[in-house]
C-alpha cells in the first residue's frame, strides 16, 4: 500500500528553527506538495519539489531525495503564528495526492 | 470574492435529514474535490469532477452524493448520514486536475456533526 509518514505533533521555540520529516512510500512519484492549515481554517499551499534538493522560500525551505524516499520542511526564525498543521503530500504515477496526516506545530515563547 | 469559498461553515444535522454543501472557486480551474478530514487522519479523497465530469468516486457510500452544474461550482447533497461521518468536508480545485505541478487550491471547509 501507499504510505506516508510524518511525526504527530512537535514543540519549537519562537525564533529557532524545525525541521519537520516526511517519508513516503507510494507507488510513483510526481511530485511533493507541503500544505499549512491553521487550527479551523484551508491547507495553505507551501512549495512544491519534483527534484532532488532545496528549494527556499524566505523563511521556508523543502528538501527532496527521491532515491530515500524523504523529504522535510525547514522553517526558520519561527514566529507565533507558524503554530499549525503541516501538511505533505505526494502525487503518485497516477497522479493521485496520496496525504499524511500531518504534523502539529506548536511554538512557544 | 477571491479563492476558493465553502458555505455553511459550520452545519448541525440529524441522521434522518437532508442538506447540502456548496463550493465555489473564483480562479478559473477546471478540476474540483470534495475530501474528507477526520483528526489525526490523513486527508480522504472523496469525488473528483474535471471539466464537469467526475473522474473519481473512492468508493463514497452513497449517502454523500456529488453534483457539479459548472467548473465553478460544486455540491455534496447528504443524506441519512451516520455519527462517523461527523468531520471537516473541504472543496479544493485545481488548474486541470492532471499535471504534475497542478497545485490544489483550498476552502476553509464545512465543519458537520450528525447526531
Amino acid at each position: 500500500g501507499q504510505n506516508i509518514d510524518q511525526p504527530t505533533e512537535m514543540t519549537a521555540t519562537e525564533g529557532a528553527i524545525v525541521q519537520i520529516n516526511c517519508t513516503y512510500q507510494t507507488s510513483g512519484f510526481n511530485g511533493l506538495f507541503w500544505y499549512q492549515q491553521h487550527a479551523g481554517e484551508a491547507p495553505t499551499f507551501l512549495s512544491y519539489n519534483v527534484l532532488d534538493g532545496l528549494e527556499e522560500k524566505g523563511r521556508f525551505s523543502s528538501f527532496l531525495s527521491r532515491s530515500k524516499g524523504y523529504s522535510y520542511l525547514l522553517l526558520k526564525e519561527l514566529q507565533m503564528k507558524d503554530s499549525a498543521s503541516y501538511l505533505c503530500a505526494v502525487r503518485d504515477s497516477n497522479y493521485q495526492l496520496i496525504w499524511g496526516a500531518g504534523t502539529k506545530l506548536i511554538i512557544k515563547p | 470574492e477571491t479563492g476558493v469559498t465553502q458555505t455553511p461553515r459550520h452545519l448541525v444535522m440529524g441522521m434522518t435529514n437532508k442538506k447540502s454543501l456548496k463550493c465555489e472557486q473564483h480562479l478559473g480551474h477546471n478540476a474540483m474535490y470534495w475530501y474528507k478530514q477526520s483528526a489525526k487522519k490523513p486527508l480522504e479523497l472523496m469525488f473528483v469532477y474535471n471539466f464537469k465530469e467526475q473522474t473519481e468516486n473512492n468508493s463514497v457510500p452513497s449517502r454523500f452524493s456529488p453534483e457539479c452544474p459548472n467548473s465553478s461550482h460544486l455540491f455534496l447533497h447528504l443524506h441519512t448520514l451516520q455519527p462517523e461521518d461527523s468531520a471537516l468536508y473541504l472543496c479544493a480545485s485545481s488548474q486541470d486536475g492532471g499535471g504534475a505541478v497542478d497545485t490544489q487550491y483550498f476552502g476553509p471547509g464545512t465543519r458537520l456533526t450528525v447526531l
